[in-house]
């Protein structure tokens, strides 16, 4: 069945550092692909996506590119900062009538200054 | 962000009562949906609704009823729940197009059963 694996966390930076979360899916067909956001307390909010190969989302100072030779659909950001400290979602859906999000189980950033 | 607000945040109950989840969305969207997110495990989908039409149940147990009374509204009745049933329970909309569709979330309303 379709899923997404993600990097195991918690990652751990310091201010300005450079990050990468990985992030790879198994579908078939050409899903779109998303990484949301949920800050402590709150509910996810959608950070990018992307809806074909080699495309890149980008917001915030945050990419990710979606790579369907490698099934993989890395987030990275240069120079993070305090304020990203956050859990990380990467998630699929299959462009078709009643499909719901397939979520990774998130990957734990926390950035100290 | 207030295009999708859920309420109540936070709920306590015990596994005898019946309460209710209440979702809207201010967006215009068509389709409308229940997740549940436990502690070390992925974001799990319970229910969806297109137009108002139940189109997913994901083998959630009975306990769990949901309404879409309209296309803005979406409730979740709870009943006899169990403590295992502690969660956060989030509700996403979309509008439903041929092709990708974006959900977007509310803050959730976490729920502790005793």
């Amino acid at each position: 069945g379709d899923s997404v694996t993600q990097m195991e966390g918690p990652v751990t930076l310091s201010e300005e550092a450079f990050l990468t979360i990985n992030c790879t899916y198994t579908a078939t067909g050409y899903p779109s692909l998303f990484w949301y956001v949920q800050y402590p307390g709150e509910g996810l909010q959608l950070l990018l996506k992307a809806t074909k190969a080699d495309d890149k989302g980008s917001n915030k100072g945050f990419e990710a590119t979606y790579r369907k030779e490698t099934t993989s659909f890395h987030l990275e950001k240069g120079s993070v900062q305090v304020s990203d400290s956050a859990v990380y979602f990467c998630a699929l859906l299959k462009n078709q009538a009643g499909t719901a999000l397939i979520f990774g189980k998130g990957t734990t950033l926390s950035v100290s200054s | 962000e207030t295009g999708v607000t859920q309420t109540p945040r936070h709920l306590v109950m015990g596994m005898t009562n019946k309460k209710s989840l209440k979702c809207e969305q201010h967006l215009g969207h068509n389709a409308m949906y229940w997740y549940k997110q436990s502690a070390k495990k992925p974001l799990e989908l319970m229910f969806v609704y297109n137009f108002k039409e139940q189109t997913e149940n994901n083998s959630v147990p009975s306990r769990f009823s949901p309404e879409c009374p309209n296309s803005s509204h979406l409730f979740l009745h709870l009943h006899t729940l169990q403590p295992e049933d502690s969660a956060l329970y989030l509700c996403a909309s979309s509008h439903r197009f041929q092709g990708s569709e974006t959900q977007y979330f509310g803050p959730g309303t976490r729920l502790l059963v005793l």
